[in-house]
């Protein structure tokens, strides 16, 4: 079941603030957060247990609501940097812990 | 710390023409392989994964094929693509354990006309 991705594109000016969510149908295992440049390989950025734990990485961190088999990625303070297509990828509670679903992504995009 | 290599980067290949894609990975033993595809604009679908030597695993059916002859060598594979089988073909690797964080190789473009 592939999980949903919302919003599908948004774009910022250089120093604002962004929430991209990730959401299922299924009971998660565990959330798996890329990022993808134009043109490039999917950049691995955070990997999130079920738990409800929260991570953070330099001004990105992310969420994971195990009850409402929900992640949330946010990105406070955005630079020029950040632009790109974001994918969170998913593994369902009871599935194969090696394969992932992943959304159709959200476009970033940040603006001077 | 494990890298991922590719070949080729790009491909131009016509209708009906045979395929290989080859990766290889340094830096690992005995990973998880993945083969995924992304046809332009659009998200990463899984194609074949493999947990060892001959084990391939196949997630959507087409006339594709994956085969890891060595430990570290996984490879995608067409007697005559068609068309569709355009895009950015990716392999990924993962480690042994659970959850399975999965990591990108640099990508194959392929065009198919």
């Amino acid at each position: 079941q592939q999980p949903v991705q919302s919003p599908q594109a948004v774009i910022l000016r250089e120093g604002e603030d962004a929430v991209i969510n990730c959401s299922s149908s299924k009971a998660l295992y565990s959330v798996h957060w890329y990022r993808q440049k134009h043109g490039e390989a999917p950049v691995f950025l955070m990997i999130l247990l079920k738990g409800g734990e929260q991570k953070g990485h330099d001004k990105i961190s992310a969420s994971f609501n195990e009850k409402k088999q929900q992640s949330s990625l946010y990105l406070t303070a955005s630079q020029l940097s950040y632009s790109g297509t974001y994918f969170c990828g998913t593994v369902h509670s009871g599935g194969s812990n090696y394969k992932l679903t992943f959304g159709k992504g959200t476009l970033l995009t940040v603006n001077p | 710390s494990q890298t991922i290599h590719q070949w080729p980067a790009t491909l131009v290949q016509p209708v009906g023409s045979p395929l290989s894609l080859e990766c290889t990975v340094e830096g690992t033993s005995n990973p998880n392989l993945y083969w995924y595809r992304q046809a332009a604009g659009r998200g990463l679908q899984l194609l074949f994964y493999s947990v060892g030597i001959g084990q391939i695993s196949s997630e959507v059916p087409q006339n594709l094929s994956a085969s890891r002859p060595q430990d570290r060598q996984f490879i995608l594979s067409s007697k005559k693509l068609l068309l569709s089988d355009s895009g950015f073909y990716l392999c990924a690797t993962g480690g042994a354990g659970a959850p399975d964080t999965q990591y990108f190789g640099p990508g194959t473009r392929l065009t198919v006309l």
